[in-house]
């Protein structure tokens, strides 16, 4: 159980495009997600807590328009790194917190996602 | 703000020996939760143990135990027997309590673990 499925793993686009990701629960619902960046050799960086039915919460420094969060539903959200530029470029990752396990702050990793800009 | 720390960047034991990883922490709070996440290769984040602040008892998983430490701020991970599965990056980890479940990970700089065949 606790499965967070995200998707694609792996991305290389032009730069001035734009790009989503996915993350999914797949058998739990998720009223919290988070979406961190990570630098190679690096820990995880947080760049926003993603809420069901709200807006995402961002991390000091983090731009909102560039980085377009959306929690649609309990299963998904969905992160879109706008007119993506090479400094972009990282692995990114998202993680679930179960609803039915709010008390215990467990979060569930999903694979992560290496994006690459030219 | 909390903050975590791993003073141990890279580790590295034999096959089967025991390891033991530093983390320390500093918070104001009295409450909260302290986990230990491994991240393989894959880079796929994997939970290995988990430690609520108010319980003494120090948690256990299999060949993973924490030794914790509440007034030094202490939370150390050992892994017994350790096998080559074992070799990945882990990081410590810090969160806070509250009713409305958004609270964030905080993560340490992470240790660098090899098991040697």
């Amino acid at each position: 159980g606790a499965v967070v499925s995200q998707h694609p793993s792996r991305v290389i686009c032009k730069s001035g495009t734009s790009v989503k990701i996915e993350c999914r629960s797949l058998d739990f619902q998720a009223t919290t997600m988070f979406w961190y960046r990570q630098f190679p050799k690096k820990s995880l960086m947080l760049m926003a807590t993603s809420n069901e039915g709200s807006k995402a919460t961002y991390e000091q420094g983090v731009e909102k328009d560039k980085f377009l969060i959306n929690h649609a539903s309990l299963t998904l959200s969905t992160l879109t790194v706008t007119s993506a530029h090479p400094e972009d470029s990282s692995f990114y990752i998202c993680s679930a917190r179960p609803r039915l396990l709010l008390a215990k702050n467990i979060q569930y990793f999903g694979a992560g996602t290496r994006l690459s800009v030219l | 703000a909390q903050t975590v720390t791993q003073s141990q960047p890279e580790m590295s034991v034999q096959e089967a020996e025991t390891v033991t990883l530093s983390c320390t922490y500093d918070t104001s709070e009295s409450n909260y939760y302290l986990f230990w996440y491994k991240q393989p290769p894959s880079r796929q984040m994997i939970l290995v143990i988990r430690q609520e602040a108010y319980k003494q008892q120090n948690a256990t998983e299999n060949r993973f135990s924490v030794n914790f430490q509440k007034a030094a701020k202490s939370f150390s991970l050992k892994i017994s027997d350790s096998q080559l599965g074992d070799t990945a990056m882990y990081f410590c980890a810090f969160t806070s309590i509250s009713n409305f479940g958004n609270e964030k990970l905080t993560f340490g700089t992470g240790t660098r673990l090899t098991i040697i065949p």
